[in-house]
Order: structure tokens, then C-alpha cells, then sequence
């Protein structure tokens, strides 16, 4: 059964740093998000993305996130000056309309 | 803001027990989706439910969505300790174009005692 795959499973790194969070969405499917989930909190709706550009973004989704679909198969989750709030666990998910299937996340810590 | 409330927040029964959780919102959504959620993984979709009054079966787990498609309800029959987990329900809101946005609950974890 296909399914959406992240990595890095974990990562690590320091305040200031960028991070790169990768996602392989399910093959033919057309919309593309990220969420996070804050340890202890409820799953986090960052920004849905169609037809490569962005179709929604939450108030999380400032300055220092981008999303790019690189080519037909990842789409990129990027932080350019991590805080330490942005420690989480991302989850990329792709759905073909509708009901969306989510990836096993990484586990972001900005220490 | 479209709010999703999840009740009971946490549960703990005893096998064989049946239980029902609940998701309820003041707002409309065009869909509602049930996930469970393993500590460290990613929520698995459970089911989809879209019409008003609509019951999809599970095996031993039955979802509904309210007629007015503002709550829903899981009901698990004759519980198993494998049914622990955390359970989220999810709303889905299509503003009618290429956006299928999730609200999620905080879920109902659930602990099933051998």
C-alpha cells in the first residue's frame, strides 16, 4: 500500500540553524501539507500546498518557513533560523482530494 | 476559529468493555476524519465520513457523523488492550477550492487494561 515517507526521522540542531524537513508524498496525489505537533499538544495545521504554490498558510507559517516542491516526487519543509519553539514533530501528508494520509513525522529538537 | 472538542479526554476500561468517544464542533465541515495516533508516529487514518446521519462500521469499531455534520462519535465494541491508543478526530473544511485544511481535536487517548 503506498504511503508518505519523511526523513530525517530525528533531528537535531542548534537556535539559528536551518533545517530541511524532506517529505515523499503518495505518487498521484495533488495536495501536499505540513503540519506540527508540539509534545503534549494537538496536531497544528501549517500550510496546504497546490498546482506548486501555496494554497493556505496558518499564522505559524511566518518569514522562516518555505515549501517547495523540488521536482515530482519531494516536497520540503524548510526553517531558516530554527528557534526553540519549533522544537515538534512535523508531519508532511498528501491527499488526492479529500481525506489525507499522513507520513511517520520527524522529530524536530532546536536546543 | 473552528473548534474541535474531543470528549473524554482520557479513558481507561477494561477488556471486553465497550466505549463511545466524542468529537463535537459549532461549525460545519463537508468531511470529518477519524485517525489513531501511536506515541512518536503519525496519525493513521481510521475513516472518512462526509453525509449528514452517515455510520460507517470498522469491524468492531462504528463512526458516525451528526446530521447537521458538526459532531461525530466512535464507538468501540468489546474493547482489546491492541485498542489503545490515541484517538483524534479531524474536520475538514473545502472552501470550494484547492484546499482541504484539517482541524484537529487533541484526541481521546484511550488505555484498554487486560
Amino acid at each position: 500500500e503506498p504511503e508518505v515517507t519523511q526523513t530525517p526521522s530525528h533531528q537535531v540542531t542548534q537556535m539559528g540553524q536551518e533545517v530541511i524537513l524532506r517529505c515523499v508524498p503518495i505518487s498521484n496525489h495533488l495536495y501536499f501539507y505540513w503540519y506540527r505537533q508540539i509534545l503534549g499538544q494537538k496536531v497544528e495545521f501549517l500550510v496546504s500546498f497546490y498546482n506548486n504554490e501555496i494554497s493556505e498558510k496558518s499564522e505559524i507559517f511566518d518569514d522562516q518557513f518555505s515549501v517547495e516542491r523540488p521536482d515530482g516526487s519531494n516536497f520540503t519543509l524548510k526553517i531558516r533560523s530554527t528557534k526553540l519553539e519549533d522544537s515538534a514533530m512535523y508531519f508532511c501528508a498528501s491527499s488526492l482530494y479529500g481525506t489525507g494520509y499522513f507520513g511517520p513525522g520527524t522529530r524536530l529538537t532546536v536546543l | 476559529t473552528q473548534l474541535l472538542e474531543q470528549s473524554p479526554q482520557f479513558l481507561s476500561i477494561q477488556e471486553g468493555e465497550n466505549l463511545t468517544v466524542y468529537c463535537n464542533s459549532s461549525s460545519v465541515f463537508s468531511s470529518l476524519q477519524w485517525y489513531r495516533q501511536e506515541p512518536g508516529e503519525g496519525p493513521v487514518l481510521l475513516v472518512t465520513v462526509v453525509t449528514g446521519g452517515e455510520v460507517k462500521k470498522l469491524k468492531r469499531l462504528t463512526f458516525q457523523f451528526g446530521d447537521a455534520r458538526k459532531d461525530s462519535s466512535l464507538h468501540i465494541t468489546a474493547a482489546q488492550p491492541g485498542d489503545t491508543g490515541l484517538y483524534l478526530c479531524a474536520g475538514e473544511r473545502n472552501s470550494g477550492g484547492s484546499n482541504y485544511k484539517l482541524t484537529f481535536g487533541k484526541g481521546t487517548l484511550l488505555t484498554v487494561n487486560p
